[in-house]
């Protein structure tokens, strides 16, 4: 099973909503990634986590929150977003952060802000 | 962070080869160079990687230069269902910690 579950596919919130996006991998990997994507454009990088801790947050900001409850689970909470938050929001799995490994991505949550 | 550079776009008959370069020239000695495709609108689609040495398996080959610098993706028979862009990566090391930043992409459109 190579597979990076992603819930929901799409998302409508206002800007004083509060929501969170879910990522679920049955892999044993203990890297999980966040990216974003804006339309016509590369994903880009936001958070990075190592066995369950924090490793990399690209200066990403405050309204949006990681978390890594466990080794399988990594959520994106999400409040008070702007319009221009929205995009496709990647979450992806690795073995380390380490190692010479591929990285599997899920198919996304497309996120809509109004 | 090493960047990569890539052509915009790409065309290629169905059936043929189709090569995707990918200029490199500030990679480290020890990061790696990864090939990732996205068919719209979908997660991106690990391809292949490589450090030094040239790599084969059951969808692409990986060529890199000797000095590093530049590499290229071969799509031995592109068929109509490998259009998409194709991302030429460098895994960056940062604070004991790797991470994937990718480059603009190549637009690869297979004709019939």
């Amino acid at each position: 099973d190579t597979e990076v579950t992603q819930t929901p596919k799409h998302l409508v919130m206002g800007m004083t909503n509060k929501k969170s996006l879910k990522c679920e991998q049955h892999m044993g990997h203990r890297a999980m990634y966040w990216y974003k994507q804006k339309a016509k454009k590369p994903p880009e990088l936001m958070f990075v986590y190592s066995y369950e801790k924090l490793s990399i947050n690209e200066s990403v900001p405050s309204r949006f929150s990681p978390e890594c409850p466990n080794s399988s689970l990594l959520n994106l909470h999400l409040h008070a977003l702007q319009p221009e938050d929205s995009a496709l929001y990647l979450c992806a799995s690795s073995q380390t952060v380490i190692m010479n490994t591929e990285a599997f991505f899920g198919q996304g949550t497309r996120l809509t802000v109004v | 962070d090493a960047k990569t550079t890539q052509p915009t776009s790409m065309d290629c008959a169905e059936g043929r080869a189709a090569n995707l370069p990918c200029n490199h020239s500030t990679i480290s000695g020890n990061e790696y160079v990864y090939w990732y495709r996205q068919i719209h609108s979908q997660g991106p689609q690990y391809i292949i990687h490589g450090l030094k040495n040239n790599e084969t398996n059951e969808m692409a080959s990986l060529i890199i230069t000797e000095d590093r610098k530049s590499s290229t993706l071969i799509l031995p028979h592109a068929t109509l269902r490998d259009t998409a862009v194709y991302y030429c990566i460098v895994r960056v090391a940062k604070g004991g910690s790797e991470k994937l930043v990718f480059g603009k992409g190549t637009k690869l459109t297979v004709n019939p």
